[in-house]
Order: C-alpha cells, then sequence, then structure tokens
C-alpha cells in the first residue's frame, strides 16, 4: 500500500466549528487531492495541489480551503463547518508519468466526518 | 457539464462467472479512463486503466474496453470470486491527475 495516512480517521463537531484534515505521505509524490464522497456517490474534487504552495480549486470547494506547506502534508480546511459537509473525506496522491501507468493515483483510508 | 455514469448500480453474479460493469461519459474529449474498486471502509484502489488510443486493455482477470463512438467504457472481471465483491468505479481523467468519478456500481458475488 502506499505511504498516505490520514487523519483524524473519525470527527464529530458542531455547525460553525473550525476542522483541520491532515494527509501525510511519505512517497514523496508532487500531486495530492482531496476528495469527498456522500452515500451511494463517486469522489468529487475538493482541492488539489501540484506542488508546494501550488493549490488549485476542484469541483466543490466552496467552504474548503488547503495548504501545502510541504510536500507530504496536505492540509484541508473547513472554516466554518455545515451540516453539508458531512461525508467521507479521501485524500490521493499521484506521482504522474509513472512508467508502470499515466496517472495512477493512490487513495488514503478516508476520514469520516459528522457536522451536527 | 462534464459526467461520467454507471449503467446499473448494482450487479449480482454467481462465483466463476464473467462479470461486466458498464460506464457511459459525456466529454468526447477525454483522453484517459480509469477504474477503480472500493471495498466497504477503505479508500478506491487502482484496477487498471486506459487511453483514449486504445480499444482494449487487459490486466490479470480484467479487461477494459473503450468504444469511442458511444462514449462507453466497460470493465469485465472473469471468472469472479467473491474478494472481488465491492464498489467499482469508472473515472474519466482530467488533467493534472484530476478524476471525475461516476456513482459506482456494487458488484456482489454468490457463492
Amino acid at each position: 500500500d502506499a505511504g498516505i495516512t490520514q487523519s483524524p480517521r473519525h470527527k464529530v463537531t458542531e455547525t460553525g466549528t473550525p476542522v483541520t484534515l491532515r494527509c501525510h505521505q511519505t512517497e514523496n509524490h508532487r500531486y495530492m487531492y482531496w476528495y469527498r464522497q456522500d452515500p451511494g456517490h463517486g469522489l468529487r474534487l475538493i482541492h488539489y495541489s501540484y506542488g508546494v504552495k501550488d493549490t488549485d480549486k476542484g469541483e466543490v470547494s466552496d467552504g474548503y480551503s488547503v495548504s501545502r506547506s510541504k510536500t507530504e502534508d496536505f492540509l484541508l480546511t473547513l472554516e466554518s463547518a455545515t451540516s453539508s459537509q458531512t461525508s467521507v473525506y479521501f485524500c490521493a496522491i499521484s506521482a504522474l508519468l509513472q512508467k508502470s501507468s499515466y496517472n495512477e493515483q493512490f487513495f488514503g483510508p478516508g476520514t469520516r466526518l459528522t457536522v451536527l | 457539464g462534464e459526467s461520467v455514469g454507471l449503467h446499473l448500480p448494482t450487479l449480482s453474479v454467481q462465483e466463476g462467472d464473467n462479470s461486466i460493469i458498464n460506464c457511459a461519459y459525456s466529454n468526447s474529449a477525454s483522453d484517459y479512463f480509469i477504474w477503480y474498486k472500493q471495498e466497504s471502509g477503505k479508500g478506491p484502489q487502482f484496477i487498471i486503466d486506459i487511453r483514449s488510443n486504445m480499444d482494449k486493455r487487459q490486466g490479470q482477470r480484467v479487461t477494459v474496453l473503450l468504444n469511442k463512438t458511444v462514449k462507453h467504457l466497460s470493465l469485465q472481471i472473469a471468472a469472479t470470486q467473491p474478494g472481488d465483491s465491492a464498489v467499482y468505479f469508472c473515472a474519466e481523467n482530467r488533467g493534472a491527475g484530476k478524476s471525475t468519478f461516476g456513482d459506482g456500481t456494487t458488484l456482489t458475488v454468490k457463492p
């Protein structure tokens, strides 16, 4: 398994509170991504990073911000959590242009976030 | 807008049979597609990918077929095993590694 960890793995919080999720990789991959997955649906891209301090928005970025100060860490922050942000959040990494695959992504184990 | 969809949300097969999971996409400019497997409580796991300049690609017990004319791809699993039970997603790559996922097909393998 690719060396990706997410913390916390589970979190319950209240509406209006700030929340930060952490993704940590040991693969030294350049690209990192945050997705959310809602019941019965596929993953939707929130934000992604193509290098230290280089980030961009995905398709569902409203209400989320990210930071990447080191290659190995990618943080996702909910400035003021809302119930609609209750979801499972997955981090992914990619080296891109790997010899064996055009664009293989490796996913972390996920963080289950509940906003009451 | 762009979308990636699967034809059936669930599929049930007998152990040992072949499984076929279908996916349709809308963006004719898409040039790379990926199939993922997601087991309960885990993140998606890469199975196989295919570029738009290919019609077919084979892996171990899996084959992906791409029909660009009708914007359709399929995942075939040979001799399906209980360990293949999971949710399967097709995803379209949109550059820089960003993927657009379909909603998934839940495959159940009956012993």
